[in-house]
């Protein structure tokens, strides 16, 4: 069984709209949690952390629920910058695991 | 974040061969990892590289395949041995100290011929 599991994607979403992302871990000792982002050839980048008490970064916003082992990125009023690839990525005693990631395409 | 150069960028190499891929990270950094990331996967990880020992490796990966060097805090190697076109794949390294984020070389694109 995959460490972490994500939606699959693509999704293709106008500009202006509100998209989200879910991913579920299998590990209950899994410790911390982010959200990165990957453009086409590029490293990954952190856009953020999780946290249980749920996080806001503008536009992006992250929430943990370990009971149920689930996270989540919601991305409001979509850009045209926003299209990546989106990794949800656990930390299980200090490595690192990452989903299959979640193709996003803004459209104008 | 700290940052991390890696090198080569990218490389074509005859099967049967051996590439060496290093990063170098401008400040010490208590882990560091490699990845490898096939065309339209994820990142899968290889191995953790400890500093003065032998890299931990993850289920799948052996170091007689991919031995790992990491002679200080700052820098680590990773050697693609022996290799066959389904070798072909970017190799990524990554660093990270305590449960802070981890943050990654540019990678190295690999294609075996």
């Amino acid at each position: 069984r995959k460490e972490v599991e994500q939606d699959p994607g693509p999704f293709n979403v106008p500009e202006g709209a509100t998209v989200a992302f879910n991913c579920t871990y299998s590990n209950s000792a899994s410790q911390s949690f982010f959200w990165y982002r990957q453009d086409c050839r590029k490293e990954p980048k952190l856009l953020m952390s999780v946290y249980s008490s749920g996080n806001e970064d503008g536009r992006f916003t992250a929430q943990l629920n370990r009971a149920s082992q689930y996270i989540s990125l919601l991305i409001r009023d979509s850009k045209l910058s926003d299209s990546a690839t989106y990794l949800c990525v656990v930390s299980v005693f200090n490595k690192f695991y990452f989903g299959s990631g979640t193709k996003l395409n803004v459209k104008p | 974040s700290a940052v991390i150069s890696q090198k080569p960028s990218r490389d074509i190499c005859q099967r049967g061969t051996s590439l060496t891929i290093q990063c170098q990270v401008d400040s010490q950094v208590t882990m560091m990892f490699w990845y490898r990331q096939q065309p339209g996967q994820s990142l899968t990880l290889i191995a953790t590289a400890n500093q003065g020992s032998e890299a931990t490796y993850e289920s799948g990966f052996v170091i007689d395949k991919f031995p790992i060097s990491r002679p200080n805090l700052t820098f680590s190697t990773l050697t693609v041995s022996n290799m066959s076109p389904e070798d072909s794949s970017i190799y990524l390294c990554s660093g990270r100290s305590s449960e802070t984020e981890a943050f990654f070389g540019q990678g190295t694109r690999l294609t075996v011929v």
